[in-house]
């Protein structure tokens, strides 16, 4: 089975400070790895994806995040916040040989000015 | 359609009741996934389709529990003899791919959220 551990579920920081959202998985397999934002009031939404080939990934809003296979690992990080990144982060990740997405419990990012 | 729809967007019931709730995918996407959020929680699956096709109904809860494709198409989650227990937002979801290939981006609808009193 597959699990997904965000260990943070709340992360209060400053407005221009740096961020890291922890994420990891168990998996025995190959998977692939994802991050959603759902601002407040809303659906989820892609932030960014690894499919494969380089372990940093872009994704939007200026959000990265890296792959560390030996450590099963999906850290996203921005180097400075903004009051619009207020939101649930969920990392997730879905094996390679299958269609399921299994999300983690997510983590509330909060944005202080 | 242009994005994942789902109706009702709120449904507010009395415990005993049958509820149903749409989704009606994006346009050609193949797959599509029902989850379910509970407050402050991680979307937890509970079935999913390829087409008509129902592929793995593992992540729901009981036999009160059920959905459809018929078409391949729309789907309904139905939820006989409704508990309060029940109360969650209910997520749809959609993708273009039908297995996996490393694009299985999933398109999320607004949610519907459930209340059962």
């Amino acid at each position: 089975a597959q699990s997904v551990t965000q260990l943070d579920s709340q992360v209060p920081v400053f407005e221009e400070a740096p961020v890291e959202l922890r994420c990891n998985y168990s998996s025995s397999v190959s998977v692939y790895l994802f991050w959603y934002v759902q601002y407040p009031n809303q659906g989820l939404q892609l932030l960014l994806k690894y499919l494969s080939g380089s372990t940093l990934v872009k994704g939007i809003n200026g959000f990265e995040a890296e792959f560390n296979k030996s450590q099963t690992s999906f850290h996203l990080r921005k180097p400075s916040v903004h009051i619009s990144d207020t939101a649930e982060y969920f990392c997730a990740v879905l094996k390679t040989s299958y269609d399921k997405v299994i999300f983690g419990p997510g983590t509330s990012l909060s944005v202080i000015p | 359609g242009a994005g994942v729809s789902q109706s009702p967007r709120y449904k507010v019931t009395k415990r005993g009741q049958d509820v149903a709730l749409r989704c009606d995918p994006i346009s050609g996407h193949v797959s599509l996934y029902w989850y379910r959020q509970a407050l402050g929680q991680g979307p937890e699956f509970l079935t999913y389709f390829n087409y008509e096709a129902q592929q793995d109904k593992s992540g729901l809860p009981n036999d009160r529990f059920s959905a459809e494709r018929p078409e391949g198409s729309i789907s309904t989650l139905t939820i006989q003899r409704t508990e309060q227990r029940d109360s969650a937002m209910y997520r749809c979801a959609s993708s273009l791919q039908s297995r996996s290939s490393g694009a299985n981006v999933l398109t999320f609808g607004a949610g519907s959220r459930l209340t059962v009193l």
